[in-house]
């Protein structure tokens, strides 16, 4: 089984920007989490999806927004891009935001 | 709210030498844990997972964890660390119901030849 694919590996865009960012998960796994980690704040959770639907958000602004599509794929978008939006941008897939996840190898974002 | 504690920053032990990384957790009911490795530059690889049973699990690459409800911990063994070990380790806990799987900040283990 293919592994979780997460495109572009590296990002570099500047201030005002925006940007998105793809998954492709897992055959099989309906639910798919996006995380942003950085050095100062870890990982931190950004949304879920499950069957297309957004379960649960973190505490992140508007300007961070997500969508599934009907064959699982997820992409996230980030808007009015900010210097601290810096960061290593991880997706997850499961069979259920419960169950183990697996996680790609994240897309660096660099903002200049 | 379910949170999860990773009181150790940064660990170094010697290779050969044991491992033990904690976690705590604060949630209402038993949640399920995880453990992660996190090597530089790449996602997490899931080591184990506790779920219900047995209190000792065992994971990949020698690892193991004790789930004490009483302590609300799970603690992340290995009884002879390897040089390939050095990465970012990472317990994570969801609830049954919940969506939303939270991390400890991380333990990055240093080992020393």
């Amino acid at each position: 089984k293919a592994g979780v694919t997460q495109t572009p590996r590296y990002l570099i865009k500047t201030r005002g920007q925006q940007v998105t960012l793809s998954c492709s998960p897992i055959s099989g796994h309906r639910s798919v989490s996006w995380y942003q980690q950085t050095p100062g704040q870890g990982l931190q959770f950004l949304f879920e999806y499950f069957s297309e639907t957004q379960r649960n958000k973190g505490n992140f602004p508007g300007r961070f927004s997500g969508r599934q599509f009907s064959n699982s794929r997820s992409e996230m978008n980030v808007s009015t891009l900010e210097l601290g939006d810096s960061a290593l941008y991880l997706c997850a897939s499961g069979e259920d935001s419960n169950q183990p996840q697996h996680f790609g190898d994240g897309t660096r974002l660099s903002i200049l | 709210a379910q949170s999860v504690t990773q009181p150790d920053i940064h660990i170094t032990v010697s290779e050969g030498a044991s491992l033990e990384l904690r976690c705590n957790y604060s949630y209402g009911a038993t949640p399920y844990l995880f453990w992660y490795v996190q090597s530089p530059g790449q996602g997490l690889q899931l080591l184990l997972k506790y779920f219900s049973g047995d209190t000792l699990v065992q994971g990949i690459k020698g690892f193991e964890a004790e789930f004490k409800r009483s302590q609300s911990s799970f603690n992340l063994r290995k009884p002879s660390v390897h040089w390939s070990d050095a990465a970012e380790y990472f317990c994570a806990v969801v609830g049954y119901n919940n969506n939303d799987m939270r991390f400890g900040a991380g333990t990055r283990l240093t080992v020393k030849p």
